[in-house]
């Protein structure tokens, strides 16, 4: 079964510091790895992504590290605000036509003042 | 550009009656249409997706079912409603081979 494992369910960190997500997945045929940002009563945004042969990537304050090795991935977000609080999911996609992705279960990240 | 439009935003529905959900794409063709819920603590869930005019493959049994009656159009119904359908419901496209969905604003459905 395709399944993507999210951790922490929830977080609390103070505005500035760094917020830490991880991610991992089993099936090696996932060949794309997106994480979406959720404000309540929206639809999931595409925040940033990344490709299996490549370790990182950078955004603004917005980091994927990748271990393809491992079958693990994590969002990093440095100087972290009060407007990034939100719920974030990762996300792994099946090569195919049908472009499926696989979601986790998601993270609610606080960033208090 | 395109958008995604779904509707409504809010439903409450008594426990057996029908449910039609519609979302439609603008300014793209031939897009691969998805439908997902979304629970409390289970992240989303792929319920549907159709990479074609009345081909739709369903990811998981249910209660629902979905149609694509036009190229933009994407539309999740439901013969009578159970309270286990209550959630979120969200529409998404992506261009074919893409690898990026985009999302529409979604539907909180209530079954009381």
């Amino acid at each position: 079964q395709q399944q993507v494992k999210q951790s922490p369910q929830s977080l609390i960190v103070q505005k500035g510091g760094i917020s830490i997500i991880n991610c991992a997945y089993e099936n090696t045929a996932f060949d794309y790895f997106p994480w979406y940002q959720q404000f309540p009563g929206k639809g999931p945004a595409l925040l940033i992504a990344i490709r299996p042969d490549v370790s990182e990537k950078k955004e603004g304050r917005f980091t994927i590290s990748f271990n393809k090795s491992a079958k693990q991935f994590s969002l990093h977000i440095m100087d972290s605000q009060p407007g990034d609080s939100a719920t974030y999911f990762c996300a792994a996609r099946d090569g195919g036509t049908a472009s499926k992705l696989t979601f986790g279960t998601g993270t609610r990240l606080q960033v208090t003042l | 550009s395109q958008t995604i439009h779904q509707w409504p935003a809010t439903l409450v529905q008594p426990v057996g009656s029908p449910l039609s959900l519609e979302c439609t794409v603008e300014g793209t063709s031939n897009p691969n249409l998805y439908w997902y819920r979304q629970a409390a603590g289970r992240g989303l869930q792929l319920l549907f997706y159709s990479v074609g005019i009345g081909q739709i493959s369903s990811e998981v049994p249910q209660n629902l079912s979905a149609s694509r009656p036009q190229d933009r159009q994407f539309i999740l119904s439901s013969k009578k409603l159970l309270l286990s359908d209550s959630g979120f419901y969200l529409c998404a496209w992506s261009y074919t081979g893409n690898t990026e969905a985009f999302f529409g604003q979604g539907t909180r459905l209530t079954v009381v």
